[in-house]
């Protein structure tokens, strides 16, 4: 049982380069989301899915796009990498609320932008 | 807005003392609430969640929490505490009523002295 695997574990981008984070869960899981993690900022939410074709904005969405095409896969973009985009990301992936609920998380993808 | 506040940056205990961090929460409904628990360059992992019912539950690795409603509380406790346990600790809140949005508290960094 894989949960979810984020790809890159580590990577490292120039300044204006683009990249994809992938990321992806084989719990059947509605819900996916994906956060970035800063010294004393804690997690802070980029953007969510409900469902496939459904997305929203989280907290620090800028800079960073995202898709549902499937169940499964939830991929962050940056379209031109800057600086303040290093960080570490984690996704994560959750079933509805109500029933178990919690977040089950990647084990993460550090990102440094020179 | 819902927030979510850790007012401790960091604790540090010796082996076998106990231990208690505290959370606090502000959102206009019933919150779900949990804590999490991250290991040095790892994901994180569902250390015990309060969705409804009795206030005091209990946890893996030996951790309890108690939902306290008149103070907007959420504290992490554990009467003895192990070499093991220094880690990072995030308190969350979960909201329902537009899917499973969550929001993250900063941290509280523990360090375990023997």
């Amino acid at each position: 049982n894989a949960g979810v695997t984020q790809t890159p574990k580590f990577q490292v981008l120039k300044t204006g380069q683009s990249m994809t984070l992938q990321c992806a869960q084989d719990m059947n899981h509605e819900y996916m989301s994906w956060y970035r993690q800063d010294p004393g900022m804690g997690l802070r939410l980029i953007h969510y899915s409900v469902g496939a074709g459904i997305t929203d904005q989280g907290e620090v969405p800028n800079g960073y796009n995202v898709s549902r095409s499937t169940t499964e896969d939830f991929p962050l973009r940056l379209l031109s990498a800057a600086p303040s985009q290093t960080s570490v990301y984690f996704c994560a992936s959750s079933a509805r609320l109500q029933g178990t609920g919690e977040l089950f998380f990647g084990e993460g993808s550090r990102l440094t932008v020179l | 807005a819902q927030s979510v506040t850790q007012p401790d940056i960091h604790i540090t205990v010796s082996e076998g003392a106990s231990l208690e961090l505290r959370c606090n929460y502000s959102y206009g409904a019933t919150p779900y609430l949990f804590w999490y628990v991250q290991s040095p360059g790892q994901g994180l992992q569902l250390l015990l969640k309060y969705f409804s019912g009795d206030t005091l539950v209990q946890g893996i690795k030996g951790f309890e929490a108690e939902f306290k409603r008149s103070q907007s509380s959420f504290n992490l406790r554990k009467p003895s505490v192990h070499w093991s346990d220094a880690a990072e600790y995030f308190c969350a809140v979960g909201r329902s009523n537009t899917g499973n949005q969550f929001y993250f508290g900063t941290g509280t960094s523990l360090t375990v002295i023997p």
